[in-house]
């Protein structure tokens, strides 16, 4: 089984441009959540869909950041324009949430480096 | 503002010794709490979870507890290897407000052969 794909895996820009991370989450799950890794504050929540309809987007920074959901096996995250304080870890994650119970199963993440 | 807090960076211990990893939270709707895994250039991956049900659940060498009055778990790992060595973050989520996941900043465990 594939896991959650994302691409880039890295991804180095200069401020000013646009970015945009892509993801594929596993087949069947019906939630998405775009994390963001860096030392002070951990994985931070961005945003998250359910049922690719956006439920929460109040860890999305500032309007520089967009993410969508078009349809069930996709997903994007955009920054524009990217800042050199955007460098950070990108994790996409998909889950099947049923009940309280379920799990977060995270791709690997693209790595962005805004010069 | 951070509603998951591991204020412990980093942990060090001997193979063959336990391994104490805490975590406490803010939010007293959390109701299901999970420990992932990360090594590093991969994704985190999960490990073991517990419901604000049960005070303990256990799987192999990995066990968690939950304090729910103390808004405190912690993740032993008993006896601790060389391959535990990765970064462990604590996760929590309130299935009432949409099932967020919340992470911690993560303590990185080092064991010792």
């Amino acid at each position: 089984d594939a896991g959650v794909i994302q691409s880039p895996r890295h991804e180095v820009t200069e401020m000013g441009q646009e970015v945009t991370l892509r993801c594929k989450p596993i087949s069947g799950h019906n939630s998405l959540f775009w994390y963001r890794q860096t030392m002070m504050r951990g994985l931070e929540l961005l945003i998250y869909f359910n049922n690719n309809v956006p439920i929460d987007d109040s860890g999305m920074p500032e309007d520089r950041f967009s993410a969508k959901m078009p349809n069930a096996s996709f997903s994007t995250l955009k920054i524009q324009p990217s800042e050199p304080r955007d460098s950070a870890v990108y994790f996409c994650a998909s889950s099947f949430l049923q009940g309280l119970t379920g799990e977060l199963f995270f791709g690997e993440g693209s790595r962005l480096t805004v010069l | 503002d951070q509603q998951v807090k591991q204020n412990s960076p980093s942990l060090s211990v001997q193979e063959g010794r336990i391994s104490i990893l805490n975590c406490d939270y803010t939010n007293s709707m959390f109701d299901y709490f999970l420990w992932y895994k990360k090594y590093p250039a991969e994704g985190p991956t999960f490990l073991i979870s517990i419901s604000s049900i049960k005070d303990k659940n256990e799987d192999g060498r990995f066990t968690v507890f939950l304090n729910k009055s103390a808004k405190h778990l912690s993740l032993h790992i008993v006896p601790s290897q060389p391959g535990d060595s990765a970064v462990y973050f604590c996760a929590a989520s309130a299935k009432r407000t949409g099932n967020q996941f919340y992470f911690g900043t993560g303590t990185s465990l080092t064991v010792i052969p």
